[in-house]
């Protein structure tokens, strides 16, 4: 059974420092990986999407990067700023989850960036 | 465009009152989901639509929850009695359909519901 592990479960950095957020999963064969962010009382906003067959996704600030063989993927953000402070998740489409490939999540980092 | 539009965005019940989430997706986005979710925690799929069609219900609680989807746009999620464990947000998602619903997803703000 899929298993999605994101740790830690919060991190805090002072303002302006690179910070990588870490996900984890237990079984290599993912259709997709989706990274989201989280503001408090707020629903979930898309981050970047990787399918299976690509290394990394680039968005602005935000490279995510996809290893499938050694279950992980990273969220890198350059240059910090305090308007990242959210809650980032992490999500597979795993194909072997059901008939319509769903999602599986990780619980998420608490991010806090220090002005 | 326009996102996906949830209402209430925030609901206080007693325990066995029931209640009701409604959700408009993104224009063109066959697949809807509704997902829990509770503090701390990632979400949890209750029920996926492909237009007006169940695709997996899987884990929705069938004896107090249901959900429908009307002409395969708008949606209702309806917990009829509640419990003091349902206390969670409620979030919709759609996504166009691409292969088994593998799409990006897109969601609404969510439904805070408290129960007392």
């Amino acid at each position: 059974k899929q298993e999605v592990t994101q740790i830690p479960a919060a991190l805090s950095v002072p303002e302006g420092e690179n910070l990588v957020l870490n996900c984890s999963f237990t079984d290599s064969a993912i259709y997709n990986l989706q990274w989201f962010r989280q503001d408090p009382g707020k629903g979930l906003t898309s981050l970047l999407l990787i399918q299976s067959s690509q290394r990394e996704q680039t968005s602005g600030r935000l490279n995510a990067s996809l290893d499938k063989s050694s279950g992980r993927s990273t969220l890198y953000i350059a240059a910090s700023q305090p308007g990242d402070s959210a809650t980032y998740l992490c999500a597979v489409r795993d194909p072997r989850a059901g008939s319509n490939y769903q999602l599986i999540w990780g619980a998420g980092t608490k991010l806090i960036i220090k002005p | 465009e326009a996102g996906v539009a949830q209402s209430p965005r925030y609901k206080i019940i007693e325990k066995r009152q029931s209640v009701a989430f409604w959700c408009n997706p993104i224009s063109g986005h066959a697949t809807l989901y509704w997902y829990q979710q509770i503090l701390g925690q990632g979400p949890k799929l209750l029920i996926q639509f492909q237009n007006n069609g169940v695709v997996d219900d899987s884990q929705l609680p069938k004896d107090r929850f249901s959900a429908e989807r009307l002409k395969g746009v708008d949606s209702t999620l309806k917990i009829q009695p509640a419990k003091l464990e349902d206390s969670a947000v409620y979030l919709c998602a759609s996504s166009l359909v691409s292969g088994f619903g593998t799409g990006e997803l897109f969601f609404g703000e969510g439904s805070r519901l408290t129960v007392l």
